[in-house]
């Protein structure tokens, strides 16, 4: 298997655009997590999934981000509009089971600055 | 915060020595992981530890559990160049997801 996915790998864009990050999970894993990684706050949880339902998006920080799961093998981030402060990388990962109980594995990661 | 924190922020040590990070953490878990990430990649998984064990080993890790002290800690020992990263715990505080400590950036100078 390739790994998890995540496309683009860089995407530098103005504020207020929209933006959209990618991921594909590796086939057969059930959750699926999207992080965003900053040095200032380090890394958190944004929202994950379970067999493509939404289970927490408490991390979500505001109205102007969403995801989507449409099947078992896509997920989006949705960013609309930008800003400067959500300048940072975002990491999608993907694990066959919760609870804590098996790794999770992490895609490369989206490295997204707004201007 | 649920966050674990981990000390120290950063480390620097010469190759062929050892490594220590600790890792403490504020509620009840039901297991613990060791991440590690390299400059501009994703994290990737070093080791599980789950609440009923106390001790670890895969390789060169070994990796302690104290739950009476919420407190875990990962050593690396002889220590390679290429062991230079950052060390993350993470902790399912009995849920489904997983909450990343501040992490550790460890040197290992040649």
């Amino acid at each position: 298997d390739a790994g998890v996915i995540q496309s683009p790998r860089h995407e530098v864009t103005e504020m207020g655009q929209e933006v959209t990050l990618r991921c594909k999970p590796i086939s057969g894993h059930d959750y699926l997590f999207w992080y965003r990684q900053t040095m200032m706050r380090g890394l958190e949880l944004l929202i994950y999934f379970n067999n493509n339902v939404p289970i927490d998006d408490s991390g979500m920080p505001e109205d102007r981000f969403s995801a989507k799961m449409p099947n078992a093998s896509f997920s989006t981030l949705k960013i609309q509009p930008s800003e400067p402060r959500d300048s940072a990388v975002y990491f999608c990962a993907s694990s066959p089971s919760g609870r804590g109980d098996n790794e999770q594995f992490f895609g490369p990661g989206t490295r997204l600055t707004v201007l | 915060s649920q966050q674990g924190e981990e000390d120290p922020q950063a480390l620097s040590i010469q190759e062929g020595e050892n490594a220590t990070m600790n890792c403490s953490y504020k509620t009840s878990i039901n297991n613990l992981q060791w991440y590690r990430q390299n400059s501009g990649r994703g994290l990737v998984h070093l080791i599980l530890i789950r609440s009923n064990e106390r001790e670890k080993h895969s390789g060169r890790l070994r990796v302690t559990l104290d739950t009476s002290k919420k407190s875990s800690s990962l050593l690396i020992t002889a220590s390679r160049a290429a062991d230079t990263a950052s060390y993350f715990c993470a902790t399912d505080f009995n849920t489904d997801k997983l909450i990343f400590g501040t992490g550790t950036r460890l040197q290992v100078f040649p």
